[in-house]
């Protein structure tokens, strides 16, 4: 069964306390994976797409990287703002749908 | 780029009543669309993938009858929820993804979602 793991299920950092997220994944066939950021009582934003293993991708603070078997979103100096619940999702080979993780919540304390 | 406007953001109604959510792809065209439910604190739970010109294909345990998702166009779908009860209360998204293929890779560009509360 195709599934996505994500870790920790929350977590507190200081402003300035860099950390990362994990996205861990057991599917049969990748064809790409996605990170989004949702706010509260709002609909996910897209963040990025990894496609193949050892692809990086950067957006101001946040850095994505990819392995066969998970994804990390590294966090850099992070800023109040950048609370928001972080998910991960999968697209297989042969499925229209995405699969995606219970989602990491991230609260930045100034 | 990639804007995905979903209406009416939020909707209060009695039981019994029928509800429409409009999804609308602004700046692109859609093939195919989605709908989702979210309960507090929980991921998305897929509810319907709608192409455009077809009938939609629906989760397991997803009632159709009670779900009536409509895609008449390649910037528009909709969502009915018929004869709303209080368990239907939710917030509902939608998201559309670029028209280049059911089984496009691009990715899914989300709206703000519908809060749905019935009394």
């Amino acid at each position: 069964e195709d599934q996505v793991t994500q870790s920790p299920e929350a977590l507190r950092l200081q402003e300035g306390e860099s950390s990362s997220l994990n996205c861990s994944y057991t599917v049969s066939g990748l064809r790409g994976l996605f990170w989004y950021r949702q706010d509260p009582g709002k609909g996910p934003e897209f963040l990025f797409t990894l496609y193949s293993a050892g692809e990086e991708k950067e957006k101001e603070r946040l850095k994505a990287t990819l392995t066969k078997k998970e994804s990390f979103l590294h966090i850099t100096a992070p800023k109040p703002e950048d609370s928001a619940t972080y998910l991960c999702a999968v697209s297989i080979q042969g499925a229209q749908k995405l699969v995606f993780g219970q989602g990491t919540r991230l609260t930045i304390n100034p | 780029g990639a804007v995905v406007s979903q209406h009416p953001s939020w909707v209060i109604c009695k039981s019994g009543t029928s509800v429409k959510i409009e999804c609308r792809s602004l700046d692109f065209q859609a093939t195919t669309m989605f709908w989702y439910r979210q309960f507090p604190k929980q991921s998305l739970m897929l509810m319907a993938t709608s192409n455009e010109g077809s009938k939609a294909t629906y989760e397991q345990g997803v009632e159709k009858d009670k779900f009536l998702i409509n895609h008449a166009s390649l910037t528009l779908s909709t969502l009915t929820v018929t004869s709303a009860h209080p368990e239907d209360s939710s917030f509902y998204i939608c998201s559309a993804r670029d028209n280049k293929g059911i089984y496009s890779n691009q990715p899914q560009h989300f709206g703000d979602g519908t809060r749905l509360s019935i009394l």
